[in-house]
């Protein structure tokens, strides 16, 4: 089956950026998400991006794609205690459901 | 506005014991809805779909079932709960007509089998 691979931990400074790296096998994967999981919470949407996209930046995030490699990142710019978080990318191709890595837990250090 | 309900938010069960989750959305009507589980270092794994009332898809064989009895409304259920069913449940759904690229996910039921 289709997946989707991520570190597990990831550990910066405050001030600092992070880099989240995702890896993906499947070819057809249309859509692209970063959804954020605070403790005990459910899955909050941060940003996607279409496959005929390279970049997509939004304010502190930056999502960058590389189709040929199937390699996804997400850069949070300026790390605050508040991103502390487990960062899940997501792929689907439209037509099937949403399939998830294991997700990378992110702690902030102050 | 729309919005995903899911409870109870915790739950511990002995093993044996019958489950029931509900989820039920409110603000849309015929979304997709979905049932998730997150077990520790294992990330989540999409356990029901139901594309509506009575359709439900399995993608992984256990000891859990789900139903769509309304539209807004879809319910994991167990007969008899095994240790390995502990985990974080998660509902979400989608939007109609957006396929699956937008998922909004529900708060979450932490379920501990004992």
């Amino acid at each position: 089956g289709e997946d989707v691979e991520q570190s597990l931990f990831l550990s910066v400074r405050e001030g600092d950026s992070s880099v989240i790296n995702c890896t993906y096998t499947d070819s057809s994967s249309t859509y692209l998400y970063w959804y954020k999981q605070e403790p005990g919470a459910g899955l909050q949407l941060l940003t996607y991006i279409f496959s005929n996209m390279d970049m997509k930046q939004d304010q502190r995030l930056t999502v960058l794609l590389n189709k040929k490699d199937k390699h996804l990142s997400l850069r949070i710019a300026d790390t605050q205690t508040g991103d502390s978080a487990i960062y899940f990318c997501a792929e689907t191709s439209g037509n099937t459901p949403l399939v998830f890595g294991k997700g990378t837990r992110l702690s902030v250090i102050a | 506005s729309q919005t995903i309900h899911q409870w109870p938010a915790t739950l511990v069960q002995p093993v044996g014991s019958p489950l029931s989750l509900e989820c039920t959305v409110e603000g849309t009507s015929n979304p997709n809805l979905y049932w998730y589980r997150q077990a520790a270092g294992r990330g989540l794994q999409l356990l029901f779909y139901s594309v509506g009332i009575g359709q439900i898809s399995s993608e992984v064989p256990q000891n859990l079932s789900a139903s769509r009895p309304q539209d807004r409304q879809f319910i994991l259920s167990s007969k008899k709960l095994l240790l390995s069913d502990s985990g974080f449940y998660l509902c979400a759904w989608i939007p109609p007509g957006r396929l699956n690229t937008e998922a909004f996910f529900g708060q979450g039921t932490r379920l501990t089998v004992v």
